[in-house]
This record gives structure tokens, C-alpha cells and sequence, in this order.
């Protein structure tokens, strides 16, 4: 079945520094990204929608300027996490979505802890 | 714009027993998907069935049963013959138009399944 590779799976980081996240779709073309965020014991708030070859598309709320994403192929998109500060601590998970296909398929996820 | 709603924050159920995960939802497309989604404690997102909104029977895999009511906006999760393997938390989404448009999906906010041996 479709596979997505999400690395790091855990980063500690130091406030103000940047963190990026990978996911790459292994044995499809990932048309579609979208990146969501969860806090424990609550639900998966997506961030934004990214296009390959376009500029994402974000949630209401969420600073572009600081969760900067590309989606520069279709097999890589990349949520990069810019001046972080404690708060961003959080999992952060992307999911794929292929031409023609109805399912979604997500990464393992990223535990970021900003220290 | 479309709404998840899952009522349930938490709920029990014996080993072997069926146990019944609500939930609702709102959208003014015709055509949509329903999704659900099983999180244990490691953070993966596993699939666990699907419904389209043109889909006329109920879906069902293996275990799991999708129990689709149109016209009231329920698309409620039946697990039969829990196992202890069962206990995590599970996200019911919602995908607004056709499933090749790559539309977003939204969760609702979750329910933690405990069995209990």
C-alpha cells in the first residue's frame, strides 16, 4: 500500500531556532500535502494544504511566515518550523494525497519539543 | 463549512462485547467522504473505513462497521467483538467534495476507547 516517510519522528530543539520536518510519499505521487498539528488528548487541526509546485494554503490563524512549507516535488514536502519557542511544542503529522485517490495517507508523525 | 462533531470524549467497553463510536456531521456539498481513524498511543494514523456520500450500503471491514445515516448526518463506527488491541483513541473526518479533488480533511475532536478484560 501507499507509504509516506515522516522524519524526524522526535527533534528537542532549542528556542529560537528552526526546525524542518520531511515527508516523502515512497511509491506514489503525492499531489496533494496537507500538514496538521495536535496537542495531547486533542484533535488533529490542520494547518495548511500544499499543491506540488504551489504556494500552500493556510488555516485560519496559523502564521505562514513562521511554518513555512514547500512542497517542491511530488514525493517531498517539507514543514519547516522557523524561530521556535515552547509553545510550538507539539506532534505534528502530514498526510498525502494521490491523483484519482480517495484515501488519505499520513506520516508516523514528528514529536517536536522546544526547550 | 464543514463540522465534525464527536460527543463521546471517552467510553468503555468489555472484551468481546460491540461498542459504538458517534458521529455527526455538517456540510452543504452533495458529494463528500466520511473517514475514520484509529490513533493508538504511538501516534499513527491507521485507516480503518470509509463512506462516500453516494454510497448507498453501509460500509464494513471485517470488525468494523460504518452505520451511515444520511439524513440525520450520523456516521457512527461499530466495533464488534472488542480486543484489548482496541483501546486508543479514534477520529471520525470529514472530506468535503468529490475524492478526486483532494479536498482537506477535517477530524472531529476524537474519542479514547478503553476495553476492559
Amino acid at each position: 500500500g501507499a507509504v509516506v516517510s515522516q522524519h524526524p519522528s522526535w527533534v528537542i530543539c532549542k528556542s529560537g531556532t528552526s526546525v524542518k520536518i520531511e515527508c516523502r510519499s515512497l511509491d506514489f505521487q503525492a499531489t496533494t500535502m496537507f500538514w496538521y498539528r495536535q496537542f495531547p488528548k486533542q484533535s488533529l487541526m490542520l494547518m495548511a494544504t500544499s499543491n506540488e509546485g504551489s504556494k500552500a494554503t493556510y488555516e485560519q490563524g496559523v502564521e505562514k511566515d513562521k511554518f513555512l512549507i514547500n512542497h517542491a516535488s511530488l514525493t517531498l514536502s517539507t514543514l519547516t518550523v522557523t524561530s521556535a519557542h515552547p509553545e510550538d511544542s507539539s506532534f505534528y503529522i502530514c498526510s498525502a494525497s494521490g491523483l484519482g485517490d480517495y484515501g488519505y495517507t499520513f506520516g508516523s508523525g514528528t514529536r517536536l519539543t522546544v526547550v | 463549512a464543514q463540522k465534525i462533531t464527536q460527543t463521546q470524549p471517552g467510553m468503555f467497553v468489555q472484551e468481546k462485547e460491540a461498542v459504538t463510536l458517534d458521529c455527526t456531521y455538517d456540510t452543504s456539498d452533495q458529494s463528500y467522504g466520511l473517514f475514520w481513524y484509529k490513533q493508538p498511543s504511538s501516534g499513527e494514523m491507521i485507516f480503518l473505513i470509509y463512506q462516500g456520500s453516494y454510497d448507498e450500503q453501509n460500509a464494513t471491514e471485517g470488525r468494523y462497521s460504518l452505520n451511515f445515516q444520511k439524513a440525520r448526518k450520523s456516521a457512527n463506527l461499530v466495533i464488534s467483538a472488542s480486543q484489548l488491541g482496541d483501546s486508543a483513541m479514534y477520529f471520525c473526518a470529514m472530506r468535503e467534495g468529490p475524492y478526486n479533488q483532494g479536498g482537506k480533511l477535517i477530524f472531529g475532536q476524537g474519542t479514547e476507547l478503553s476495553v476492559k478484560p
